[in-house]
C-alpha cells in the first residue's frame, strides 16, 4: 500500500518559469517530509525538508509547502533551470521513531525536464 | 569525508551466484539502510540497521541478508542470485535527524 503518492510521473517546464511538484500521503501520522533530487547514474541528494508544525520551508529557489488536512505537500523551483532536471522524490516519516526506522516512506518519483 | 560509499559499482551475476555489496559511512551514524530502485516503484526498503550488530527487516527482504558488524559498515549479501533481483541498489545512513544521506548506488544485472 503506497503511502505517499507522486501522481505525476513526469513534468516539463520551461527554464525561468515555475515548477510545482506535487506529492500526497495517507498517514495522518506522518510528521516531517523531505524531497530528495536523483540524477542518472547517481544517488538521491537531500533537497529540502519540512517539519509538520510548518506550513512552508523555503531555501534559495525551492520552497515546500504543506497542506496538512489535504495531506498534500508541494515543491516549488523559481525560477526553473536546465540543471534541476532530475527525479524529485517525495518522503515522509513519523513515530515511532527510537528502536524502530524513522524509516522513510518514498514516492516513486516524478521526473521533471526543464527546457531552454 | 566521504559521506556514503558503496563497492561496487557495477556488478554482472548469473542466476545462482552469490555476492556482497558494501556500504560504509564516515559520518557516525547510527542507522543505515538498504534499498533497490526498479523501474516506476521508487525507493524500497529492504533491510535496515539501528546499531552496530543489529538488523533488520524492511519490506522486500526476501533473497537478501545483512550484517553491520561495525558500526561504519553495512553489508548486503545476495546468496543465490535470481533475475528479479537485476536492480539498483542504494545504501542510506542517517544520524539524529529524519534525513537519510544515499550512496552512490550498485548496477546489479541478474542474467
Amino acid at each position: 500500500d503506497q503511502q505517499v503518492k507522486q501522481n505525476s510521473p513526469s513534468l516539463s517546464v520551461q527554464e525561468g518559469r515555475i515548477s510545482i511538484l506535487n506529492c500526497d500521503y495517507t498517514n495522518s501520522m506522518f510528521d516531517y517530509f523531505l524531497w530528495y533530487k536523483k540524477y542518472p547514474a547517481e544517488g538521491p541528494t537531500f533537497l529540502i525538508s519540512i517539519s509538520s508544525i510548518k506550513d512552508k520551508n523555503e531555501d534559495g529557489r525551492f520552497t515546500v509547502f504543506l497542506n496538512k488536512s489535504a495531506k498534500h505537500l508541494s515543491l516549488h523551483i523559481v525560477p526553473s533551470q536546465p540543471g534541476d532536471s532530475a527525479v524529485y522524490f517525495c518522503a515522509a516519516s513519523g513515530p515511532p521513531r527510537g528502536s524502530t526506522l524513522g524509516r522513510l516512506y518514498f514516492g516513486r518519483g516524478t521526473q521533471l525536464t526543464v527546457w531552454p | 569525508n566521504a559521506g556514503v560509499t558503496q563497492t561496487p559499482k557495477f556488478r554482472v551475476l548469473k542466476t545462482g551466484q552469490s555476492m556482497t555489496l558494501l556500504c560504509a559511512q564516515d559520518m557516525n551514524h547510527e542507522y543505515m539502510y538498504w534499498y533497490r530502485q526498479d523501474p516506476g516503484m521508487g525507493l524500497r526498503l529492504i533491510h535496515y540497521s539501528v546499531g552496530e550488530g543489529t538488523t533488520a527487516k524492511g519490506e522486500v527482504p526476501d533473497g537478501y541478508n545483512v550484517s553491520r558488524l561495525k558500526k561504519q559498515n553495512f553489508l548486503l549479501g545476495l546468496e543465490s542470485a535470481a533475475p528479479s533481483q537485476t536492480s539498483v541498489y542504494f545504501c542510506a545512513s542517517r544520524g539524529g535527524t529524519d534525513t537519510q544521506y544515499f550512496g552512490p548506488g550498485t548496477r546489479l544485472t541478474v542474467l
